[in-house]
């Protein structure tokens, strides 16, 4: 159970071109979604925080006009990159958790973003 | 801010010894405790959670341990196997009080099981 399934799994694109990365949980219903960031060799970094039907929370340093966060329904979520640059090119990974704290957060398999 | 580090970077071992991974984290004031699989180019897998309550938590070959007010954790793998090279992520959920649970994450440990 609790499985969440991140589409696609890499995009390769010219710089310019905006992508939009979907996260689904396909068997729970995901109160919370989370979107990070992962650099080789680096830590995940939470870019932001989103509630079905409320504005993402986002992190400190992480452009809202940069980085579109939908969370729709309490089964996806959409993290759109606008107007992608090479220094975007990272792992882009979601994560969805049923409830609080107490709860794991079940995470998606990433997507690799490479921009020209 | 809290800070999450991990000890050693990277660990190669013959197949079936016993090992230890190490976690220290700065702000003591956690909510809980998760330990995460990460295989090249894939997303997480949790491994163990701990609530800030707990002292350890075992899930097969795995252990856990929890020292909250020294800001340390372990996890021990017992009986090493090839199947266990990945990176292992350690993340901690501070006890803020607000409504969304932030994981911070350190930088993961490579562990290399050598058959």
């Amino acid at each position: 159970g609790a499985v969440v399934s991140q589409h696609p799994s890499r995009v390769i694109c010219k710089s310019g071109t905006s992508v939009k990365i979907e996260c689904r949980s396909l068997d729970f219903q995901a109160t919370t979604m989370f979107w990070y960031r992962q650099f080789p060799k680096q830590s995940l970094m939470l870019m932001a925080t989103s509630n079905e039907g409320s504005k993402a929370t986002y992190e400190q340093g992480v452009e809202k006009d940069k980085f579109l966060i939908n969370h729709a329904s309490l089964t996806l979520s959409t993290l759109t990159v606008t107007s992608a640059h090479p220094e975007d090119s990272s792992f882009y990974i979601c994560s969805a958790s049923y409830g609080m704290g107490n709860q794991p957060q079940h995470f998606g398999d990433g997507t690799r973003l490479s921009i020209l | 801010k809290q800070e999450v580090t991990q000890i050693p970077a990277a660990l190669s071992v013959p197949e079936g010894e016993n090992l230890v991974l190490n976690c220290s984290f700065t702000d003591s004031a956690i909510y809980n405790l998760q330990w995460f699989r990460q295989d090249p180019g894939k997303g997480l897998t949790s491994l163990l959670l701990i609530q800030s309550s707990q002292r350890e938590q075992t899930s097969g070959r795995l252990n856990a341990s929890l020292d909250k007010s020294s800001g340390r954790s372990t996890l021990y793998i017992a009986a090493s196997q090839p199947g266990d090279s990945a990176t292992y992520l350690c993340a901690v959920i501070d006890d803020s009080g607000g409504s969304n649970y932030k994981l911070t994450f350190g930088k993961g440990t490579l562990l290399t099981v050598n058959p």
